[in-house]
């Protein structure tokens, strides 16, 4: 069973720059949602898909926006990076219906 | 109502001792709670889940126990070992959303 993995490691941008962070679901899963964790703070969920579609959003701009595929991967695109877009950007996968999530490495991202 | 409030923020404990992370939530549709360990750089890993059916669940060394009517929960790990050493969050989420709303983390530092 391959666990959810993220691309990539590290990324570090400058204000106004555009980005995109990719993660592929564990396998099984057809569900992934994306959270935001500042420095020393708990995870934020910024939103989720399910059959390729939005399926919930937490409070963060439209310049967050994301996709996924038929295989069950997904990305996050961020535009006109913020400073405090600075994160560690995770990504977590589970099986529609069935509560429990896995969270990939994630991806740290600092902007400049 | 969405808040998910966790204390203490940091916690000392002595290896051999019990360590204690509280909870309490408002929202009376959360209807699943896990708890996550974090080690610096990494995701967050799934430890142990309750739902609200239940009081209390065991896995080895980790115990959820859970009150429904306080609308509070906490982690009891027994015999803390060193390598317990990491940021622990609690969570909380209903089973019409999957989101996860997390609790701001507790730092646990077992010392030998």
């Amino acid at each position: 069973e391959t666990g959810v993995t993220q691309s990539p490691t590290h990324l570090i941008k400058t204000r106004g720059q555009q980005v995109t962070l990719r993660c592929s679901s564990q396998s099984g899963h057809n569900t992934v949602s994306w959270y935001q964790q500042a420095l020393g703070q708990g995870p934020q969920f910024i939103f989720q898909y399910y059959r390729e579609e939005e399926n919930g959003r937490g409070n963060f701009p439209p310049r967050f926006s994301g996709l996924q595929f038929p295989n069950y991967s997904s990305e996050l695109n961020v535009n006109a990076l913020e400073l405090d877009d600075s994160a560690l950007y995770l990504c977590a996968s589970n099986l529609r219906s069935v509560n429990e999530q896995f969270f990939g490495p994630g991806t740290r991202l600092t902007v400049l | 109502q969405q808040q998910v409030k966790q204390s203490p923020q940091s916690l000392i404990v002595q290896k051999g001792g019990i360590s204690i992370i509280n909870c309490a939530y408002e929202n009376t549709a959360f209807d699943y709670f896990p708890w996550y360990q974090q080690f610096p750089g990494k995701g967050p890993a799934l430890l142990i889940a309750i739902r609200p059916d239940v009081s209390e669940k065991k896995e080895g060394r980790f115990t959820i126990s859970f009150n429904k009517s306080a609308k509070q929960f906490s982690l009891h790990i027994m015999d803390s070992q060193p390598g317990d050493s990491a940021t622990y969050f609690c969570a909380a989420s209903s089973h019409n959303t999957d989101k996860l709303i997390f609790g701001t983390g507790t730092r646990l530092q077992v010392f030998p």
